[in-house]
């Protein structure tokens, strides 16, 4: 079955400081991979994602993601935070189960930027 | 285009009694989902229907049922509310196959139970 493991639980910010954001997966077939942000209070929004091609994702609002195949990795990053970056990160992966496709999330990165 | 719309947004609920929580989409997809999102334990998933007519069980399917009605709804019922069930619920949909398969989510039910 697949899995997706995000090591970080809850990441402390200064404004500007830089983030990295784990994702590892499991599953040995082709895999589509996302990073959704959840805002307080609001519904998971899609942040990027990767299908095929150049491993780097570059996503909204300056995110970008790296696809490390051999690592069977995932990780979110952003060079320069901003306090309304505060949100919650879910890495997600879509892979074929059972035959059928199917989304599963890891367990979530909160975020929390200080300005 | 409204995208995914759940109902209710809010309930209270004593413990044992039923409800169903409504999802329908117009994006035409055949892929949806029921998440429970809990602190520290991310989006877990209830069930998930592949298309109009099968549904299959997800990590956490104890205690509820679902409905395929057709390929734009999907509905979630508890059948006897218990407080751990408590939670904010999340319907989501999906176009099938490996291009564009991105999830699209309803705003949510937070879910009460006493």
């Amino acid at each position: 079955a697949q899995s997706v493991s995000q090591h970080n639980h809850h990441v402390i910010l200064s404004e500007a400081a830089s983030l990295e954001l784990g994702c590892n997966y499991s599953y040995g077939g082709t895999v589509n991979l996302f990073w959704y942000v959840q805002y307080p209070g609001q519904h998971l929004q899609l942040l990027l994602k990767y299908f095929s091609g150049d491993p780097l994702v570059k996503g909204i609002k300056g995110f970008e993601a790296e696809f490390i195949k051999s690592k069977f990795s995932f990780n979110l990053r952003k060079p320069s935070v901003q306090w309304s970056d505060t949100a919650e990160y879910f890495c997600a992966v879509n892979a074929r189960s059972g035959g059928y496709q199917k989304v599963t999330f890891g367990t979530g990165t909160k975020l929390q930027v200080i300005p | 285009n409204a995208g995914v719309t759940q109902t209710p947004k809010f309930q209270v609920l004593k413990t044992g009694q039923s409800m169903t929580l409504q999802c329908a989409q117009d994006m035409n997809h055949n892929s949806m989902y029921w998440y429970r999102q809990d602190p520290g334990m991310g989006l877990r998933l209830i069930y998930y229907s592949a298309s109009e007519g099968t549904t299959d069980k997800g990590e956490v399917p104890n205690g509820y049922n679902v409905s395929r009605l057709n390929k734009r709804e999907f509905s979630l019922r508890l059948e006897s509310a218990a407080p751990s069930q408590t939670s904010v619920y999340f319907c989501a949909s999906s176009v099938p196959g490996l291009v564009n398969t991105e999830a699209f989510f309803g705003q949510g039910t937070r879910l009460t139970v006493v």
